[in-house]
């Protein structure tokens, strides 16, 4: 069975500074990894989808990497700001012919003033 | 541009009784999800939908039924509600193809007392 983890469960940084959010999962038989956003009371949010074949993805002041063969991956956030604040996910979608998501527990970001 | 569209937002409901949760998507989706969010845990998957006229158990699935009612609309029933069935509720949609993201839902909170 799959299984997500993310370390670790709270971080907390003074604005400015770059940060390293992990996630590692069990099983390398992945299709992708997805990180995600989530606000207080709201949804989630894609960030980045990396496909297995790919090593990384970037976005704005995000990237996000994916070694496959040792079971991990980073989202690595470029010079944090206060907006930034919220719980980061990351998923791997595991086989199956609807491409079922299997999370970890997040990781909650505080980015102080 | 509504996206992923929950019905209710928040509700309360006593042991034994019943409910359904609604969702909605209009993105022409094929597949539909329906996960639950508890504390300090990552999002579960409770049943999927890889198409329309089709439904599958996910990790969670006891305590509930699911209806995919055709292309937009897919259902979570509890029938006979328990406290340990208390969380957030998330719905989601995903595309064709495997590296297509899914889209959540703006959640349901469902205490149940």
């Amino acid at each position: 069975k799959q299984e997500v983890t993310q370390i670790p469960a709270a971080l907390s940084v003074p604005e400015g500074e770059n940060l390293v959010l992990n996630c590692s999962f069990t099983d390398s038989a992945i299709y992708n990894l997805q990180w995600f956003r989530q606000d207080p009371g709201k949804g989630l949010t894609s960030l980045l989808l990396i496909q297995s074949s790919q090593r990384e993805q970037t976005s704005g002041r995000l990237n996000a990497s994916l070694d496959k063969s040792s079971g991990r991956s980073t989202l690595y956030i470029a010079a944090s700001q206060p907006g930034d604040s919220a719980t980061y996910l990351c998923a791997v979608t595991i086989s199956g012919s609807a491409r079922q998501l299997t999370f970890g527990s997040g990781t909650q970001l505080t980015v102080l003033p | 541009n509504a996206g992923v569209t929950q019905t209710p937002k928040f509700q309360v409901l006593k042991t034994g009784q019943s409910m359904t949760l609604q969702c909605a998507q209009d993105m022409n989706h094929n597949s539909m999800y329906w996960y639950r969010q508890d504390p300090g845990m990552g999002l579960r998957l409770i049943y999927y939908s890889a198409s329309e006229g089709t439904t599958d158990k996910g990790e969670v699935p006891n305590g509930y039924n699911v209806s995919r009612l055709n292309k937009r609309e897919f259902s979570l029933r509890l029938e006979s509600a328990a406290p340990s069935q208390t969380s957030v509720y998330f719905c989601a949609s995903r595309d064709r193809g495997t590296n297509q993201p899914q889209h959540f839902g703006d959640g349901t909170r469902l205490s149940i007392l």
